[in-house]
């Protein structure tokens, strides 16, 4: 049974980089896409981004450029990188498996499994 | 950005009642349309995908219907552990847009 578990840093200080690494567990990491999403107080769920390991990641432009998102086959992990952030990043991050059902029709995806979230907080 | 509106933004109802939510695109998605529940302090759960393909292990109380640019997440039979804020997602076109949420409250 496939596992997602995201760890990092619960403090970070406004202007500096968010880093958060998700780790799978119970499958390989090669053949989905991960995502990341976050949920802010008060609000409600944004996608930040997902990447495939023979891909190029793709981001939300919302975040104008202030995102990485990268993947380890070596380590069955992938990670978020946010720069800049202010009191706005505040939030619970999670890591989700972005699994995709591929039909004649069209390649459908959907974020089946996910790890508990991670709150992280901007402060100084 | 495709831009997801449900509503109502929050309901009561009572165990037993028949429930149902609804999910406007801003534009055609087809049926590239998933729904999840979030319990408080839980991470969110995918109840189903392509619009109406309930995903495995979810209560068959729960059904999605709709394509192009309305949908509808309905439950038959409310149940105690169905209290929760419920998401539609679209992923039709990155980058992936929920909706604002639906918060089922006990009446």
């Amino acid at each position: 049974q496939v596992q997602v578990q995201g760890s990092g840093p619960r403090l970070v200080k406004p202007s500096e980089t968010l880093s958060l690494t998700c780790t799978v567990s119970g499958d390989s990491i090669s053949p989905y896409y991960w995502s990341w999403i976050r949920k802010a107080p008060g609000q409600g769920l944004e996608w930040i981004g997902h990447i495939h390991y023979s891909l190029s990641p793709k981001e939300n432009p919302s975040f104008k450029s202030r995102v990485t998102i990268s993947i380890d086959r070596s380590t069955n992990q992938f990670s978020l990188k946010l720069r800049s952030v202010t009191a706005a990043d505040t939030a619970v991050y999670y890591c989700a498996r972005d699994a995709t059902l591929v039909t004649p029709l069209g390649s459908y995806y959907y974020m089946d499994v996910w790890g508990n979230g991670t709150t992280v907080t901007v402060s100084s | 950005d495709i831009q997801m509106t449900q509503s109502p933004s929050s309901l009561s109802a009572s165990v037993g009642d028949r429930v149902t939510i609804t999910c406007r695109a801003s534009q055609n998605i087809g049926n590239y349309l998933n729904w999840y529940q979030e319990r408080p302090g839980k991470a969110p759960n995918l109840l189903i995908y392509a619009a109406s393909t309930l995903q495995s292990g979810v209560p068959s109380r729960f059904s999605g219907s709709g394509s192009g640019t309305d949908f509808t997440l309905t439950i038959s039979s409310l149940q105690p552990e169905d209290f929760a804020t419920y998401y539609c997602q679209q992923s039709h076109s990155k980058p992936w847009t929920f909706g604002q949420g639906t918060k089922v409250e006990i009446k």
